[in-house]
């Protein structure tokens, strides 16, 4: 069973840059049946989509993030990576890690449990 | 981008009831939504996806339908785990859009 765990700072300061890590575990990462996502939600808000890679690189990202997002993978690791630049507060957020259900489809199963990220001075 | 829209925003219901939550999308997409529940301080769970197809371990008084711009989730008969926030998820095309989510509180 394919679990996913987030990890990272859980504070950052304003202008800098955000860094946070997916470890996958119960499977490979490899392959492109599947692909790998980024969503985030603010305290007792929705849900927003941040972007998606496939481990072979390719990238697709939300253009509300207005070129701050770039996201990596490293298949020897097992993780897939995200780097939010100049973050402020409207950062703040619980971030989630999670996978493509599967191919062809855009839900997303498993979850990793969240990280929390606080942009403050 | 697509916007999802949920109604209601919040609902109270007791155990046992039936409760329905609409989501409408703006524009057509036809079959590919997904439904999610969420409680607190936990990630948000699959339910449904394809607008009515039931996720493997959920619960058959759980149900999807709908297709083109909108979708209603139903839940037969409430049970006390069942209270959460419940979310709409389009997946027809990119940037993914969320709904802004349904509250489902005990009355």
């Amino acid at each position: 069973q394919v679990q996913l765990q987030e990890s990272g700072p859980g504070l950052v300061k304003p202008s800098q840059t955000l860094s946070l890590t997916c470890t996958v575990s119960g499977g490979s990462i490899s392959g492109d049946t599947y692909y790998w996502t980024w969503i985030r939600q603010p305290a007792g808000k929705g849900l927003e989509w941040i972007g998606r890679i496939y481990t072979s690189g390719s990238t697709n990202y939300n253009p509300s993030l207005r070129g701050r997002v770039t996201m990596s993978v490293d298949t020897s690791k097992n993780q897939f990576s995200l780097k939010l630049s100049s973050v402020t507060a409207a950062d703040t957020a619980v971030y989630y890690c999670a996978r493509r259900y599967n191919s062809g489809q855009n839900w997303f199963d498993p979850w990793g449990q969240g990280t929390l990220v606080t942009v403050s001075s | 981008d697509i916007q999802m829209t949920q109604s209601p925003s919040s609902v109270s219901a007791s155990v046992g009831d039936r409760v329905t939550i609409t989501c409408r999308a703006s524009q057509a997409i036809s079959s590919w939504l997904a439904w999610y529940q969420q409680k607190p301080g936990k990630a948000p769970k699959l339910l449904i996806y394809a607008a009515s197809s039931l996720q493997s371990g959920v619960p058959s008084r759980f149900s999807g339908s709908g297709s083109g711009t909108d979708f209603t989730l139903t839940i037969s008969s409430l049970q006390p785990e069942d209270f959460a926030t419940y979310y709409c998820q389009q997946a027809n095309s990119f940037p993914i859009t969320f709904g802004q989510g349904t509250r489902l509180e005990i009355k």
